[in-house]
């Protein structure tokens, strides 16, 4: 079983719709979780850190279900700009962080 | 502004050769990853350091060495390039604990002929 299980796409949506990805993790023992973009070609750059509260940061909403052990992203509102690959990473304490395979969202206007 | 650098954007080499990719970071962080990122398969770990000296493993570490002589420097070897090899390779380092942000280096994408 994967650690980090994440839906590839491609979400293809127009500007301004309400797009979720979700996430699943193996490792019950996983502390740390976060999502991360990456734009194409570029390097991977953190968007925002998981809290078990659930955190928001503008157009952006996270949530984390250790229960279920399952991470969610929502972006409302979307724009052009948020095409991209998005990451879904966990860790533990002293090890790596594990990466999902990604799941690409592409913004049409 | 937090730094990571790796050494080379863009490196060819031949079948056979000993490669070095090189990192730094300038932000004194106990940890540092080697990563490679393949299409469809994601970045998968390579090796890993939570100190000087010291090395984990990753997933697939298998043709691959590591140095980490000092804190801020963290070295990937390709003992015998292979054409299998041909990547993008990332470092990217954290501070210890939980909840610490990963910063990367810009990439090197490297291929093996």
């Amino acid at each position: 079983r994967k650690e980090v299980e994440q839906d590839p796409g491609p979400f293809n949506v127009p500007e301004g719709a309400t797009v979720a990805f979700n996430c699943t993790y193996s490792n019950s023992a996983s502390q740390s979780f976060f999502w991360y973009r990456q734009d194409c070609r570029k390097e991977p750059k953190l968007l925002m850190s998981v809290y078990s509260s659930g955190n928001e940061d503008g157009r952006f909403t996270a949530q984390l279900n250790r229960a279920s052990q399952y991470i969610s992203l929502l972006i409302r509102d979307s724009k052009l700009s948020d095409s991209a690959t998005y990451l879904c990473v966990v860790n533990q304490a002293g090890t790596a962080l594990i990466f999902g395979k990604g799941t690409t969202l592409s913004v049409s206007s | 502004d937090v730094k990571v650098t790796q050494s080379s954007r863009y490196l060819v080499k031949r079948t056979g050769e000993k490669v070095f990719l090189e990192c730094v970071q300038d932000m004194d962080h106990e940890n540092m990853f080697w990563y490679r990122q393949d299409p469809g398969l994601g970045l998968r770990l390579i090796y890993f350091s939570y100190d000087v000296k010291m090395k984990e493993k990753g997933d697939i570490p298998e043709g691959y060495s590591v140095s980490r002589e000092k804190k801020e420097r963290f070295s990937l070897i390709l003992e015998s390039a292979s054409t299998n090899q041909t990547s993008m390779y990332l470092c990217a380092s954290n501070y210890r604990g939980m909840n610490t942000e990963a910063f990367f280096g810009q990439g090197t994408r490297l291929t093996v002929v």
